[in-house]
């Protein structure tokens, strides 16, 4: 059974500091993964997509990998700003079930 | 349409009602499925629709809960007799075929039984 664990929990950063949150992942076989943005009390906006046979994936400011072997990826978010304050979610689509399992999320604070 | 479509955006309903929730996916996505996510809590898996496949229903808390799909269009999630702790935000998502496709989620529908 797929299980997808987010380090930390929660996370609160002065303004302009580089950042990474990390997502693992019990089984390897996977279709791709995906980074999900949260706000409070909104639905969720899509960040970046990780295929299966990709190492990386970089939008602006952020920039994903992904190690399958290890079960791993992590989401780096360079020279954070307040508006980047939410929870981001891991989502790992796995290649036998075709399910999207998630990662409880981390909950980012960027301070002023 | 553009984007997933989720309807209605927030419903209130009696404890022991029923409710429909309706989601209208992106055209062509032929993956759509259905979460739950409770107040401060992830999101929960509850049913995968593939094609014209049996749906994954593995997710569905009790049977109270079912769900349909008209082939790779609309569907709809229905829970019977609810309880206030069915109260959660009723999340669908659809995907393309293809692992260059991501989910695409809809705003949700915000579920409050009283």
């Amino acid at each position: 059974k797929q299980e997808v664990t987010q380090i930390p929990a929660a996370l609160s950063v002065p303004e302009g500091e580089n950042l990474v949150l990390n997502c693992s992942f019990t089984d390897s076989a996977i279709y791709n993964l995906q980074w999900f943005r949260q706000d409070p009390g909104k639905g969720l906006t899509s960040l970046l997509l990780i295929q299966s046979s990709q190492r990386e994936q970089t939008s602006g400011r952020l920039n994903a990998s992904l190690d399958k072997s290890s079960g791993r990826s992590t989401l780096y978010i360079a020279a954070s700003q307040p508006g980047d304050s939410a929870t981001y979610l891991c989502a790992v689509g796995s290649s036998n079930t075709g399910k999207l399992i998630f990662g409880q999320g981390t909950t980012l604070q960027v301070k002023p | 349409g553009a984007g997933v479509s989720q309807s209605p955006s927030n419903k209130v309903t009696e404890k022991g009602k029923d409710v429909e929730l309706r989601c209208d996916p992106i055209s062509g996505h032929t993956a759509l499925y259905w979460y739950r996510q409770r107040l401060g809590q992830g999101l929960e898996f509850l049913i995968y629709f593939q094609g014209n496949s049996a749906p994954d229903k593995s997710g569905l808390p009790s049977d109270r809960f079912s769900a349909e799909r008209t082939g790779e269009s609309v569907s709809t999630l229905t829970i019977q007799r609810t309880q206030q702790e069915d109260s959660a935000v009723y999340l669908c998502a659809s995907r393309g075929q293809g692992s260059f496709y991501g989910y695409t989620f809809g705003s949700g529908t915000r579920l409050t039984v009283v």
